[in-house]
């Protein structure tokens, strides 16, 4: 069975410091695997997409990367508006979506 | 543009009441996603459509669950009879193409089935 998850569940961050979110998963035939942010009471908001092993995208503070059998989400010197939820999902080859539980990262300043 | 709408925004129902939930989708997207959330299960996709033709329901839990696009600007997800495991955040979805990377969420409906 296809299997997302994430790692840590809840991250505290110092503004400032650098850490890595991870998303380890399992699909048969992976499509995509997709990162988002959900801020309270929001939407998920997309923010990368990666298709294939070695494959990387940036944007900002963040840098998404991606294995055979996980993704990364680095985050430099994060500020205090970094802090959400961010989700993992991947596409299976059957076109099905499944999400990780997400990571809650808070940044103090 | 003002995105996707959904309302209502909050409903608390009683467990055996219907329970309508409205969504509006970016006007020119031809897709259309409900998604259900809850702290249990995460995010989990229950249906899509692509040109108002449901394309995929096989994440719609049971048959208390039913949606309908009678046109591009318009969908209903609905749960008759309701009961309090239904209870999460449904996310209505919209994109210009099928893939996940081209979708707009909506605010979100809280729903309460006591």
């Amino acid at each position: 069975e296809d299997q997302v998850t994430q790692s840590p569940e809840a991250l505290r961050l110092q503004e400032g410091e650098s850490s890595s979110l991870n998303c380890s998963y399992t699909v048969s035939g992976l499509r995509g695997l997709f990162w988002y942010r959900q801020d309270p009471g929001k939407g998920p908001e997309f923010l990368f997409t990666l298709y294939s092993a070695g494959e990387e995208k940036e944007k900002e503070r963040l840098k998404a990367t991606l294995t055979k059998k996980e993704s990364f989400l680095h985050i430099t010197a994060p500020k205090p508006e970094d802090s959400a939820t961010y989700l993992c999902a991947v596409q299976a080859g059957n076109n099905d979506m499944r999400f990780g539980a997400g990571t809650r990262l808070t940044v103090k300043p | 543009d003002a995105g996707v709408i959904q309302s209502p925004r909050h409903e608390v129902t009683e467990m055996g009441q219907e329970v309508t939930l409205r969504c509006k989708p970016i006007s020119g997207h031809n897709s259309l996603f409900w998604y259900r959330q809850t702290m249990m299960r995460g995010l989990e996709l229950l249906i899509y459509f692509n040109n108002n033709v449901p394309i995929d329901d096989s994440g719609m839990p049971e048959d208390r669950f039913s949606a309908k696009m009678p046109n591009a600007s318009f969908s209903t997800l609905k749960i008759q009879p309701s009961e309090p495991r239904d209870s999460a955040v449904y996310f209505c979805a919209s994109s210009l193409g099928q893939t996940p990377d081209t979708q707009y969420f909506g605010p979100g409906t809280r729903l309460t089935v006591l």
